[in-house]
């Protein structure tokens, strides 16, 4: 089945940049998606964007356009998400997780186990 | 501020039935489907329904999910201890062009 192992947590300073990556196994097509969410402390989950490995295109919440980038290693099947410019409030649990397609009518599963991601001075 | 609503916990005793509501707009559950999560304590959240009452396999039919207007709700009969976690609502926002979530609700099993 479909395997999503991330890497350890970071310790950051503000105004650094971070890179969280999310290694895939299991699948047996094509054409799925990788999605990125966040989980602020004691917080709900917030959306941040996707990439399709097979085309190498992406999609992030306007939030993140800008200072998100995501990306895939073709050789490893390893997608990483690596954001910039960090402030304390980045200060999350980030979350890959797989869907089928971009469709409005999907759904996220199987889900990473998480980088927890601290942002102090 | 989370885009979708929902009460931030919710109880119940072992055997009992508890409904938990989720509340949007016409831009994201008036229009789209409600997919379900179930984040147990310390773990990442797994999918429990998805296309509002859709349950994926290994999924036991305790657990259902509807979705009217503005609305969507996920239904526990026969609670069980184990059952208690975080349930997290989501839904596509076409006016924002993303996913939007719910803030969650804690479920505790007394």
């Amino acid at each position: 089945q479909v395997q999503l192992i991330q890497s350890g947590a970071e310790v950051k300073k503000p105004g650094a940049s971070v890179k969280v990556s999310c290694k895939t196994s299991g699948y047996t097509y094509i054409g799925y998606y990788i999605q990125w969410v966040r989980q602020a402390p004691g917080q709900g989950l917030e959306w941040m964007g996707w990439i399709n490995p097979d085309r190498g295109a992406t999609d992030s919440a306007q939030k993140f356009q800008g200072r998100v980038n995501m990306s895939w290693d073709t050789s490893s099947r390893v997608a990483y998400m690596e954001m910039s410019r960090l402030q304390s409030d980045d200060t999350a649990v980030y979350y890959c997780a797989s869907s089928y397609s971009s469709s409005t009518a999907d759904y996220f599963d199987p889900w990473g186990q998480g980088t927890l991601v601290t942002v102090s001075s | 501020q989370s885009v979708l609503t929902q009460p931030p916990s919710a109880s119940g005793t072992p055997g009992q039935r508890v409904t938990m509501s989720c509340s949007g707009s016409n831009s994201n559950i008036g229009s789209n489907i409600v997919n379900w999560y179930q984040q147990l304590p310390g773990t990442a959240p797994k999918l429990l329904m998805y296309s509002d009452d859709q349950r994926p396999s290994g999924v036991p039919d305790r657990f259902s999910g509807s979705r009217s207007g503005t609305s969507a709700s996920l239904a526990i009969s026969g609670l069980q201890s184990e059952d208690e976690a975080d349930y997290h609502c989501a839904a596509w926002d076409d006016s924002l062009d993303a996913w939007v979530f719910g803030g969650g609700t804690k479920l505790t099993v007394l």
